[in-house]
């Protein structure tokens, strides 16, 4: 079964402070690596599609990074809005003909202070 | 603009009343998802269909039906034999095949009252 935790559970920073989140992560056989960002009360909003390890992806501060167990979403010089929950989710290969399913973690909740 | 509908934006259900959450897409994706999310938990996939006219179940879909007649369409209902309904629903479709995003609508919260 396809596992994913991600850590820390809240993260606090101040404006300008750079930091990493992380999603540690269980798949037999890793089709895909997911990254989104929920705001309070709204549906997740796609962020970054990593497929294989050592491949990155940037946009704006964010950048997403991937290993064979794990990934980091690194906040560069973050602001108040993107204050955030950010989820991670993976797409396995092995999933008993289920191979559209994503596994979710439960996400990281930051908050950037002004 | 494309994009995924979901409506009611809140719902409120009594005990013992089945109630039928929409989800429409024109993003003209072949694949359809519902998943719930409850306060310190992941996204849990309820049903998903990958074409219309076939749909298959996730990890919780007892207490829930859903059907796919049109490509745009996923409607799910919960019925009164799901014993803690009160959630919050999202919808999500993606392209079929795997190796492609999912993407979500604004979700329906659904309160037992």
């Amino acid at each position: 079964e396809d596992q994913v935790t991600q850590s820390p559970e809240a993260l606090r920073l101040q404006e300008g402070e750079s930091s990493s989140l992380n999603c540690s992560y269980t798949v037999s056989g890793l089709r895909g690596l997911f990254w989104y960002r929920q705001d309070p009360g709204k549906g997740p909003e796609f962020l970054f599609t990593l497929y294989s390890a050592g491949e990155e992806k940037e946009k704006e501060r964010l950048k997403a990074t991937l290993t064979k167990k794990e990934s980091f979403l690194h906040i560069t010089a973050p602001k108040p809005e993107d204050s955030a929950t950010y989820l991670c989710a993976v797409q396995g290969g092995d999933s008993g003909g289920s191979n559209y399913k994503l596994t979710f973690g439960k996400g990281t909740l930051l908050t950037v202070n002004p | 603009d494309g994009g995924i509908t979901q409506s009611p934006k809140y719902l409120f259900r009594k005990e013992g009343q089945n109630v039928t959450l929409s989800c429409e897409q024109n993003l003209n994706h072949d694949a359809m998802y519902w998943y719930r999310q409850d306060p310190g938990q992941g996204l849990r996939l309820i049903y998903y269909s990958q074409i219309v006219n076939d749909f298959q179940k996730g990890d919780i879909a007892e207490g829930y039906s859903v059907s796919r007649e049109k490509k745009e369409s996923f409607p799910l209902t919960v019925t009164s034999a799901q014993k803690n309904p009160t959630a919050f629903y999202l919808c999500a479709s993606s392209l079929q095949g795997v190796n492609t995003e999912a993407f979500f609508g604004q979700g329906t919260r659904l309160t037992v009252v």
